[in-house]
């Protein structure tokens, strides 16, 4: 079966800190995203990668990198965490367009 | 830009009422139609697909009927049950605009109570 997995539920980091965020993928899929989910506002894509080392911004990039290395696994970073950059953060991947894409079950993130 | 909107929740139902939940999306091409659910503490979770106009997709006694003439992407069930309470998103992808990208809506909480 498919599986997506956040290495983290629940993060506890102070403003300031550069925060990591790992997600590793056991489908060999080419493209992997990050999401951060908010009330009211859904799910909004941060980056997405097609390809080792590829990357793309999504809708709302600021105050974040991404780093894939290897296939598998996809990093979000948080290069000076703020506390706006409170929310939940989703990873999911795909193996081409048109499929679903499927979830990690996400990591709460607080930034204090 | 591509778009989905979906009727603000919470829906409040009782177990064995019928649910209808509204999505209606803007799309530039012709996008794949996907309703995603998302229990508490979980991820999204693929609940039924349409990948082109009168499709019907289905899962778990939901269904949603892609329509082209209203862009509407409805999500219905006969009968919900307690452990249908849940967070559902309707989305759309559109290969002529964002590559494998998904365009999400809102979500819209559905609590089902005894």
């Amino acid at each position: 079966d498919v599986k997506v997995t956040q290495s983290s539920r629940y993060l506890v980091k102070r403003t300031g800190e550069k925060v990591f965020l790992e997600c590793v993928q056991d489908m060999d899929h080419e493209n992997m995203f990050w999401y951060r989910q908010d009330p009211g506002l859904g799910l909004r894509l941060i980056y997405f990668s097609y390809d080792v080392k590829m990357k793309e911004k999504g809708d709302i990039p600021e105050g974040y990198s991404v780093s894939r290395e290897k296939k598998e696994r996809f990093s979000l970073i948080l290069e000076s965490a703020s506390t706006n950059q409170t929310s939940m953060y989703l990873c999911a991947s795909i193996l081409t367009g048109g499929q679903p894409q499927h979830f990690g079950d996400g990591t709460r993130l607080s930034i204090l | 830009g591509d778009s989905v909107t979906q009727m603000e929740g919470p829906v409040t139902l009782s177990e064995e009422a019928f649910l209808t939940i509204n999505c209606t999306y803007t799309a530039t091409g012709y996008p794949s139609l996907f309703w995603y659910v998302q229990y508490p503490g979980e991820g999204l979770q693929l609940l039924l697909k349409a990948t082109k106009a009168d499709d019907k997709g289905s899962n778990k006694g939901f269904e949603a009927t892609y329509r082209k003439e209203t862009t509407s992407f409805h999500l219905e069930k006969g009968s919900v049950q307690v452990s249908d309470s849940a967070v559902y998103f309707c989305a759309l992808s559109d290969l002529n605009t964002g590559f494998q990208k998904l365009v999400f809506g809102t979500g819209t909480r559905l609590l089902v109570s005894p």
